[in-house]
């Protein structure tokens, strides 16, 4: 199956600095979405991006299908930016029926 | 209405107990799916439901039943489970089988303890 891997696997920010978190996957991909997960458990949607560029807010994403890595962008984080961040794809193979999770990136913003 | 939702939040149950997970959407998916998430793990699939019928089952033991009363809803009925399946349960839908056009929503999920 397909392979995803994340990194870093942890980042620790002061409160106000930029980051980037990279995925990189294994094969083409038909979908590619970026979770952040927060200390309850919830899983949030942050972008449906299987290519191209989006923005929304503090955050932006760069998803280059042809060389198979997806960027996460967040600037000027925030403490409530803190919790896992996920990559999940999935493959444009025949038999692909679900999302393929990264470990994820653990980040910490402190004030 | 965009969201997944999950009742009940949280969840201890015994090992001889018998206990059922909600997962409701009103987006017109016709995918929904369970998955099953460890501390410090990503989640991983456990079922996968296309038009009310289940389509995957990711080799899940028998003391998990999945059951999709209709395009809305799926459950996860829970029977005789071991201290090894406390976990947090996520429902996800999605538009179709292989995400469709807005990819996957997921609900915020069930912490399930067992004693």
């Amino acid at each position: 199956g397909i392979q995803v891997e994340q990194s870093p696997p942890d980042l620790i920010l002061q409160e106000g600095a930029n980051s980037t978190l990279r995925c990189n996957f294994s094969d083409s991909v038909n979908n590619l979405q970026w979770f952040h997960q927060n200390p309850w458990g919830q899983l949030i949607n942050l972008f449906y991006i299987p290519s191209g560029t989006k923005q929304n807010g503090r955050l932006s994403a760069t998803t280059v299908a042809t060389e198979r890595y997806s960027l996460l962008y967040i600037s000027s984080s925030q403490t409530t930016d803190s919790g896992v961040y996920f990559c999940a794809v999935e493959g444009s193979g025949a038999g692909s029926y679900q999302l393929t999770f990264g470990k994820g990136t653990k980040l910490s913003v402190i004030p | 209405d965009t969201e997944v939702t999950q009742t009940p939040k949280h969840l201890v149950m015994g090992m001889t107990n018998k206990k059922s997970l909600k997962c409701e959407q009103h987006m017109g998916h016709r995918a929904m799916y369970w998955y099953k998430q460890k501390a410090k793990k990503p989640p991983e699939l456990m079922f996968v439901y296309s038009y009310e019928k289940l389509s995957i089952n990711e080799s899940v033991p028998s003391r998990f039943s999945p059951e999709c009363p209709n395009s809305s809803l799926l459950n996860l009925h829970l029977h005789a489970l071991q201290p090894e399946d406390s976990a947090l349960y996520l429902c996800a839908s999605s538009q179709v089988v292989r995400g469709g056009r807005d990819g996957y929503t997921f609900g915020s999920g069930t912490r399930l303890t067992v004693v």
